[in-house]
């Protein structure tokens, strides 16, 4: 059993969509977490939310708490934005992490 | 600001022998969490340290263990090193506990043939 759930598992886009990832989770939360792996490993926080939505440059996330469920949206995608990204979330002494998407944004 | 560092970066390791790996947290974070990534099974929590003290713990066997000493740094050790071992090691590094942001090393690369 997951306690979290990310879809779709990859993602192919041209560059200058809009792009949507989903994640559900079954546990409770205090805090859902977005993250980037690009090749190599390297891993960057991008969103912590606990409610409603955060916006960032093209990158929006937001969370339905009664739904269990966030979104991680990227708009006017580029190629640079070509990577893994994962969602986790932290329950009161626990982290669970999804499978991750890869995303890969064509020119 | 210098950003969480971890060493060694690369490590070859035979089955049977043990590992430690290192992590510096940013400056003024006094908690560093420790997270295994493997292909098969994907990010995965160890342990989070504050303060010393191990605050949580995700479900690995005792041949994993770490500390933290009183600088913030943190080290983690695998003992009766298995194949299975072999994955990404990554450690990440916030103010305190709870609700703050995470911030990630680069990851040490273990491999145990």
């Amino acid at each position: 059993k997951n306690e979290v759930e990310q879809s779709p598992q990859n993602l192919t886009a041209q560059e200058g969509e809009f792009i949507t990832i989903n994640c559900s989770y079954s546990v409770g939360i205090s805090a859902l977490h977005w993250l980037q792996q690009h090749p190599g490993g390297g891993i960057v926080s991008l969103f912590m939310l606990s409610s409603g939505k955060k916006k960032h440059g093209r990158l929006i996330a937001t969370i339905n708490i009664q739904e269990k469920h966030s979104s991680l949206h990227i708009t006017a995608s580029h190629p640079r934005d070509s990577a893994v990204y994962i969602c986790a979330v932290a329950t009161g002494n626990q982290f669970y992490f999804g499978t991750g998407t890869s995303l890969t944004v064509i020119p | 600001k210098a950003g969480v560092t971890q060493t060694p970066r690369y490590l070859i390791k035979t089955r049977g022998q043990q590992v430690t790996l290192s992590c510096s947290p940013i400056s003024g974070h006094r908690s560093v969490s420790w997270y295994q990534q493997t292909p098969g099974q994907g990010l995965q929590f160890l342990f989070e340290y504050f303060s010393e003290t191990q605050r949580n713990k995700g479900n690995f066997p005792g041949r994993f263990s770490g500390r933290q000493f009183s600088n913030s740094r943190s080290e983690m050790n695998v003992s009766t090193l298995e194949l299975g071992d072999s994955a990404l090691y990554l450690c990440a590094s916030r103010w305190t506990p709870g609700t703050y942001e995470q911030y990630f090393g680069p990851g040490t690369r273990l491999t145990v043939t």
